[in-house]
């Protein structure tokens, strides 16, 4: 079957440690978003990435970074450099051709 | 991309018709209008979009009024497994640009 996957479903690190959220998709999609979500909030954006080897910052890229290295994986790296990334993490692909995005089961993400 | 602005929450009793409306005054002519909705801790789920015209499918049907300027999603049937948050999105077809979701509507079916 088609889809996105993210793993693992809940993960705990300990604060100043680098996290390194997965996600993969075998729909063949150009483009790949994160998004990070808190408690009561809409989604905000991360990064995305348009086509291999290029990404860009969304809205709150600061303390995170990405890679694009191959179609099927765009990775989020949680540095510690991020101030408050206890958050729940979604990551997104599209191809643009009607359905809009096709998100993953997200990774909630908690620091203590 | 266009803003959206839509009500925080809504309740609907169970069997019932909901409504849930959005707006997007400032939309342009090559946006769509996208439906999404996010159960408790999952992906959001596409749900349906469109352009100008009324759209149906098996989950929902999408009305978008003549000057574009607004739409509202109808569940025509609600049923307790609805009760979710529905975000409204406008967006360039054909360009990977970045979706944009707002806060949402937290829709409420209730038995």
């Amino acid at each position: 079957d088609g889809g996105i996957t993210q793993s693992p479903k809940y993960l705990f690190r300990k604060e100043g440690q680098n996290v390194t959220l997965s996600c993969e998709q075998n729909l063949n999609h150009d483009a790949m978003y994160w998004y990070r979500q808190d408690p009561g909030q809409g989604l905000r954006l991360i990064y995305y990435s348009q086509i291999v080897n290029d990404f860009q910052k969304g809205d709150i890229a600061e303390g995170y970074s990405v890679s694009r290295e191959k179609k099927e994986s765009f990775p989020l790296t949680v540095t510690s450099a991020q101030k408050n990334p206890t958050a729940f993490y979604l990551c997104a692909s599209s191809i643009d051709r009607g359905l809009g995005a096709f998100f993953g089961q997200g990774t909630r993400l908690t620091v203590v | 991309d266009a803003k959206t602005t839509q009500p925080p929450s809504m309740d609907c009793a169970e069997g019932r018709a909901a409504n849930l409306p959005c707006n997007h005054s400032t939309i342009s002519g090559n946006e769509y209008v996208y439906w999404y909705r996010q159960i408790h801790s999952q992906g959001p789920q596409y749900i349906i979009h469109g352009l100008k015209n009324n759209e149906t499918n098996e989950m929902a049907s999408l009305i978008i009024t003549e000057d574009r300027k607004s739409s509202t999603l109808i569940l025509p049937h609600a049923t307790l497994r609805d009760t979710a948050v529905y975000y409204c999105i406008v967006r360039v077809q054909y360009n990977f640009n970045k979706f944009y979701f707002g806060s949402g509507t937290k829709l409420n079916v209730k038995p």
